[in-house]
């Protein structure tokens, strides 16, 4: 099992909101990255971070930001919130970038806007 | 960049059945293509993989084969059972995961 964890595992807001989604990792990894699901299943890298004090955006553009000021720990941030942000969010984290690394996904966090 | 496509959407077989899905690269410069299993309420998990360099890799029950000419590859899993129902996702990567491309899913249902 990996020991990767994300809370809240729900959350229903209003809009205009902000809110932060947790993201932590025991495993001492450098790198993680934030998905987003939606649900239609496809998976998109918003955020990756190559370790503490890196952050880059994925391919999918996102109005969500992150920071990384300790190993272990990746919070995404909404500064306000809308119905356009539901979704599911996944964190993952891997040892190194090499081909053939594993990636551990967290159990998600599913936001809903209202 | 990358585009993966994954079909089927859905598929559901009878258990002892054998699924098949299959998914195709656009990238010739990829050379990773690892195969996750959703289970529901769950984060993907890596459950097989393969590299350019390899025509097929098996794994007890399931196996993954790889046509780099044709760029598709395709994930088999014999004698299914009820726990293999999960969403399936394909990836390709030509290096790093921030450059690891997800195909659209596929959700399996075995029925006993």
């Amino acid at each position: 099992e990996a020991d990767i964890y994300q809370t809240p595992r729900y959350l229903v807001i209003g809009t205009g909101k902000k809110i932060t989604l947790e993201c932590s990792q025991t495993m001492g990894h450098d790198k993680m990255y934030w998905y987003q699901q939606d649900p239609g299943m496809e998976l998109h890298l918003i955020h990756y971070s190559y370790g503490v004090n890196s952050t880059e955006k994925g391919d999918l553009s996102s109005e969500s930001t992150v920071s990384r000021i300790r190993t272990e720990h990746f919070p995404l941030t909404l500064e306000s919130a809308r119905p356009s942000h539901t979704s599911q969010y996944l964190c993952a984290s891997t040892p190194t970038d090499r081909v053939g690394e594993k990636l551990f996904f967290g159990s998600g966090t599913q936001l809903s806007v209202l | 960049g990358e585009n993966v496509e994954q079909h089927p959407s859905t598929l559901s077989v009878q258990e002892g059945d054998s699924a098949v899905i299959k998914c195709t690269y656009s990238d010739s410069a990829s050379n990773y293509f690892p195969w996750y299993k959703q289970e529901l309420g769950k984060g993907p998990q890596l459950i097989i993989d393969i590299r350019s360099n390899v025509g097929e890799k098996k794994d007890q029950r399931i196996a993954v084969t790889l046509n780099k000419t044709a760029k598709h590859f395709s994930l088999h899993i014999t004698e299914t059972q009820p726990e293999d129902s999960a969403v399936y996702f394909c990836a390709a990567s030509g290096g790093g995961f921030q450059k690891l491309v997800f195909g659209t899913g596929t959700r399996l249902l075995v029925s006993p």
